[in-house]
């Protein structure tokens, strides 16, 4: 079936410094592909999302990369903070059924 | 003025119970879904709702019933628990089955 990887599953970086997730799936009809931030005791919240007609999408210091070729795509988070910490979630929207494939999650960590 | 709630938001019951888990959502959105995220943060579909029919209904065992009485509402009855239900419930809505998706804050039940 639908599957989407996610690495890595825990992220620690420096307050300042960027920090990279990556996804990778496997429907190669998915697209559109969303970005959740879930903080503590909280639903996801979506962050940016990108649709497949576009490589690239940047809202302040968010960005998100899509490869549709290779089929991954990446979130990049610069300037980190310590309110940037979280479990974030990739996500593909399947074709056919159009349901929303998950990935593991990544707990980032933001150290002040 | 929250667009997506859900109650209860903590849920503690005996095994065999029959209990209900509410959704209500005040986007105007077409779809609903119910989500199940376990222990390890895993996030998986259950169901979907459009317009009130059911059009997504995963391997989801027949003792978790879905109920949409208008399309602003979607309800999950479970019957006899099981401590493998122990689990956060998202319930989510998007505007179409191929649009984004927003959580609500999550209903946390235990089985004892």
């Amino acid at each position: 079936g639908e599957n989407v990887e996610q690495h890595p599953s825990t992220l620690s970086v420096q307050e300042g410094d960027s920090a990279v997730i990556k996804c990778t799936y496997s429907d190669s009809a998915s697209n559109y592909f969303p970005w959740y931030k879930q903080e503590l005791g909280k639903g996801p919240q979506l962050i940016i999302d990108i649709r497949s007609n576009v490589g690239e999408k940047k809202d302040q210091r968010i960005a998100v990369t899509l490869n549709k070729t290779a089929k991954h795509f990446s979130l990049h988070i610069t300037e980190t903070q310590p309110e940037d910490s979280a479990v974030y979630f990739c996500a593909a929207l399947t074709s056919g059924t159009y349901k929303y494939i998950f990935g593991t999650g990544t707990r980032l960590k933001v150290l002040a | 003025d929250t667009a997506v709630s859900q109650t209860p938001k903590y849920l503690v019951t005996q095994m065999g119970n029959d209990k209900s888990i509410k959704c209500e959502q005040n986007l105007g959105h077409d779809t609903m879904y119910w989500y199940k995220q376990d222990s390890k943060k895993f996030l998986k579909i259950m169901f979907s709702y459009n317009n009130k029919e059911l059009i997504i209904n995963e391997t989801v065992p027949n003792r978790f019933s879905p109920k949409s009485p208008d399309k602003a509402h979607l309800n999950l009855h479970i019957n006899s628990l099981e401590l493998g239900d122990s689990a956060v419930y998202f319930c989510a809505s998007a505007p179409g089955s191929t649009d984004t998706q927003y959580f609500g804050p999550g209903t946390r039940l235990t089985v004892l």
